[in-house]
């Protein structure tokens, strides 16, 4: 199967501070990459589209000038938290479909996000 | 939008002992997925199965979409089978909608 890496796999950042989480399909290319996260003990939810060349699309409720997503080449995705709160502490993971012709995802193993 | 819905919520098994984990949605797909996410949150890919039935090793799973449901088979289960099981359907490309997820919890 595909594999997708994230980096850094665990943060802890202080109140008011930016995080950045990268995304990367290792063995394809990813022309569309979804973040997701997750909350203790509950189930995954789909934050944005991130869209190689052009802009995120962001689902409902979820801040885009809070969480700034950059799509920079084939291979990378990019999640900023900005002016990160103890609230948007989190677990955070990204896939990319493995093929252009299946709608199979792919996911990263996650990033932690801890803010205190 | 699309509701998935998982059931049982939480699974208590000897070792040894089959399992059979439900997915029920509420509009047609061309995606669905089983995962299972391991201790260190990683989503592992068990199935790609938005039809049909498929067997991997002691994994198997059956989706019948005109009836909107998908069944996850385990048979002989170990420990390492321990965590949570999400099925995870889509109906736009990439997009996937999550159920609350079965905890599967395996005694020796």
């Amino acid at each position: 199967g595909a594999v997708v890496s994230q980096h850094p796999s665990r943060v802890i950042c202080k109140s008011g501070t930016s995080v950045k989480i990268e995304c990367r399909s290792l063995d394809f290319q990813a022309t569309t990459m979804f973040w997701y996260r997750q909350f203790p003990k509950q189930s995954l939810m789909l934050m944005a589209t991130s869209n190689e060349g052009s802009k995120a699309t962001y689902e409902q409720g979820v801040e885009k000038d809070k969480f700034l997503i950059n799509h920079a080449s084939l291979t990378l995705s990019t999640l900023t938290v900005t002016s990160a709160h103890p609230e948007d502490s989190s677990f955070y993971i990204c896939s990319a479909p493995g093929r252009k012709t299946s709608y199979e995802q792919y996911f990263g193993p996650g990033t932690r996000l801890t803010v205190t | 939008g699309i509701q998935v819905e998982q059931s049982p919520p939480d699974l208590i098994l000897q070792e040894g002992a089959n399992s059979t984990l439900r997915c029920n949605f509420s509009d047609s797909v061309n995606n669905l997925q089983w995962f299972h996410q391991n201790p260190w949150g990683q989503l592992i890919n068990l199935f790609y199965i938005p039809s049909g039935t498929k067997q991997n090793g002691r994994l198997s799973a059956t989706t019948v979409a005109t009836e909107r449901y998908s069944l996850l088979y385990i048979s002989s289960s170990q420990t390492t089978d321990s965590g949570v099981y999400f099925c995870a359907v889509g109906t736009s490309y990439g997009k996937l909608t999550f159920g609350q997820g079965t905890i599967l919890t395996v005694h020796p």
